[in-house]
């Protein structure tokens, strides 16, 4: 199948910090990038996009930007809560396979009180 | 606007039998992904249905299948169930086949093989 290998790399970070999570995408001519948050036992959900022509978009309370010279993306979420605690997944449009997206290996959030 | 809706939302068989699965998406979505969540091998792309034909299929066996209705609804099925397939199964709608536009997910069904 189409996934990395799922050995989860955890953040922790204090309750009211910022929080970032890194990705490395794998193609360079992918040009569509998506963040998703996946709690326990739920399915992913969509947080925030970003296409190739941009380098930043915010959202709320959430930043994505765009490396492409170093193909990286990263999540930035400000004063993170208890309810951020989650896996986030990164994931990159799929011009060359079978899938529609593919998806990172994700990272676990871990929230300090 | 509803979600994706999948159905049923736990199930338990044992190996050897069948199982079907439901996904509804998102009103006016017309695309449905499949994809295997474990563990230890993260989420891995099944099939993908649009207008009622597979338009892209993933590396699993032939065991897994699928079909999409007229009203884009789509099911999902595994016959001779292994131990191995204990999975949460996750269905993704988006409107169109394009590869750039936001993909929605179910809250999966999460499958046990005994």
């Amino acid at each position: 199948g189409e996934s990395v290998g799922l050995h989860l790399p955890t953040l922790s970070v204090q309750e009211g910090d910022n929080s970032i999570i890194n990705c490395a995408y794998s193609n360079s001519a992918s040009d569509y990038f998506i963040w998703y948050k996946q709690e326990s036992g739920k399915g992913p959900q969509f947080i925030i996009d970003i296409r190739s022509n941009m380098d930043k978009r915010q959202g709320q309370r959430v930043t994505v930007l765009l490396n492409k010279t170093v193909k990286h993306l990263s999540l930035q979420i400000a004063a993170t809560q208890p309810g951020d605690s989650a896996v986030y997944f990164c994931a990159e449009n799929a011009y060359s396979s079978a899938s529609k997206i593919i998806f990172g290996s994700g990272t676990r959030l871990s929230i300090r009180p | 606007k509803a979600g994706v809706t999948q159905t049923p939302r736990y199930l338990i068989k044992t190996r050897g039998q069948q199982v079907t699965l439901s996904c509804s998406p998102i009103s006016g979505h017309r695309s449905v992904s499949w994809y295997q969540q474990t563990p230890g091998q993260g989420l891995q792309f099944l099939f993908e249905y649009f207008s009622e034909t597979q338009r892209n299929k993933g590396n699993f066996p032939g065991r897994f299948s699928g079909r999409q209705f007229s009203n884009s609804r789509s099911e999902m099925n595994v016959s001779t169930l292994e131990l191995g397939d204990s999975a949460l199964y996750l269905c993704a709608s988006s409107l169109t086949l394009a590869t750039n536009e936001k993909l929605f997910f179910g809250s999966g069904t999460q499958l046990s093989v005994l």
